[in-house]
């Protein structure tokens, strides 16, 4: 498996701020994402983070609102910008491992943002 | 268009029953690979199992069972002899080719195991 660490693992935050969510990972992962997790919902691919470089970001998903930086291989972090309750989720870091010929995604535990 | 359909819901059993959480996907691609991932309570989400879609053997690890058939395109998860740390919601993916990082996640399912 992979380690993945998430900070902060909860937050409670006003509408109107925003929030830095940081992860680090072992060095044995290669690409890393952010994912998000409304309540009661599936998983939602924000962006892919690249090392060095802008994050690919997925439809739906902005720079201005969720910026992603990467600055090496081992630890990117996620900006919720500019919050309302409609950001209240769970965001999670991901990360994927190549074991032999595959690669598996191993998954942090998870910051869970409430906007009020 | 890459899809994964859990259309199971939530689901309770009582403790020791055997319980099976579907799975059905649709791609187009010839190589992929399915997941399955279980979201406990505390909300991490914990790997289960990889399967790639040249290899449709049927796998057994303790009272957890995956039967892969790509005739059906299904992926479906069995518990055997349910305890109540098996409560959780249960996530099957589907990812593309080798790159393993396009992910697609079903909308889980929920299990609770009532002791």
């Amino acid at each position: 498996s992979a380690v993945i660490s998430q900070k902060p693992s909860r937050d409670i935050c006003q509408r109107g701020t925003s929030l830095t969510i940081q992860c680090q990972v072992d060095s044995q992962v290669t690409m890393m994402f952010w994912y998000r997790q409304q309540p009661g919902q599936s998983l939602t691919l924000i962006a892919t983070a690249n090392q060095g470089s802008e994050a690919t970001y997925e439809s739906g998903f902005v720079i201005d609102k969720f910026p992603i930086s990467r600055p090496n291989l081992t630890f990117s972090t996620l900006t919720v910008s500019n919050m309302s309750p409609e950001d209240s989720s769970i965001y999670l870091c991901s990360g994927t491992k190549r074991e032999g010929p595959q690669e598996t995604q191993y998954f942090g535990p998870g910051t869970r943002l409430l906007v009020l | 268009a890459q899809k994964v359909t859990q259309a199971q819901t939530e689901i309770s059993v009582v403790e020791k029953e055997d319980v099976t959480l579907d799975c059905v996907y649709e791609t187009r691609d010839t190589t992929y690979y399915l997941f399955w991932y279980k979201q406990p309570p505390s909300g991490e989400l914990v790997f289960l199992i990889r399967r790639n879609s040249f290899d449709e053997q049927n796998e057994i690890s303790g009272r957890y069972s995956w039967n892969f058939q790509k005739s059906t395109s299904s992926f479906n998860f069995t518990i055997t002899a349910s305890q109540v740390v098996d409560s959780a919601v249960y996530f099957c993916a589907l990812s593309r080719g080798n790159t393993g990082n396009q992910f697609y996640f079903g909308t889980g399912t929920s299990l609770t195991v009532i002791p």
